[in-house]
């Protein structure tokens, strides 16, 4: 059973534009939500998370939403830059009295930014 | 600053064959993870550490063993190696009061074959 959903494979948007990365999740007792970006050949790298206590949380150029009655969170790129071109997963954890920090990832998707 | 190295990054490996996939971190950091990616998939937690001489396994942890003797290190032993391991294997680590604003720091992966 897949906890963590990351539906659209891959994403193109033009540079400049903006990027809507989309992901669902099952759980309703996750407590807190991250973003990674991977690029080939490397491990994966922390771009942005928020706790389930807010509805957004944004540095810089990324902003992520959540929507917690949905299940659905979102990351925005704005403006898309070539360098953006990655793998991107997101990534759900409880926190809480049995935290020991595991992540459950979704699939990922290959967002290519066109200059 | 190191932060997570692992060893080797590429293997083939014969089936049946045995090997230990080193992972070392310098950050001092109390948790640390093993997660295999296969493509098209999100990453898949093997095992877990919350501190030395503490282990527990993750979703996928057959056919793997780990130690954790000491905080820096946390290798992840393959016993008979079978076609199903061929993967990309990534180690990561954070620090518990890290785990939301920062995230995991992960290696680079090794990337392994059984043939």
């Amino acid at each position: 059973d897949q906890q963590v959903k990351q539906n659209s494979p891959s994403l193109s948007v033009q540079e400049g534009r903006i990027s809507i990365l989309n992901c669902d999740y099952t759980n309703s007792m996750f407590d807190y939500f991250l973003w990674y970006k991977k690029y080939p050949a490397e491990g994966p790298t922390f771009l942005i998370s928020i706790s389930s206590i807010k509805d957004k949380n944004e540095d810089g150029r990324f902003t992520v939403f959540l929507n917690k009655s949905a299940k659905h969170l979102s990351l925005h790129i704005v403006p898309s830059q070539p360098g953006d071109s990655a793998v991107y997963f997101c990534a759900a954890s409880g926190y809480g009295s049995s935290n020991t920090g595991k992540l459950i990832f979704g699939q990922g998707t290959t967002l290519q930014v066109k200059p | 600053n190191a932060g997570v190295t692992q060893t080797p990054k590429f293997r083939i490996l014969k089936i049946g064959q045995s090997m230990t996939l080193q992972c070392t971190q310098d950050m001092n950091h109390n948790y640390m993870y093993w997660y295999r990616q296969d493509p098209g998939m999100g990453l898949k937690l093997i095992y877990y550490s919350v501190g030395a001489g503490i282990t527990d396994k993750g979703e996928v942890p057959n056919g793997y063993n780990v130690s954790r003797s000491t905080t820096e290190d946390f290798p992840l032993r393959l016993e008979l190696a079978a076609p199903s391991q061929t993967s990309v294997y990534f180690c990561a680590s954070t620090h518990p009061e890290g785990q939301i604003n920062y995230g995991y720091t992960f290696g680079s992966g090794t990337r392994l074959t059984v043939v």
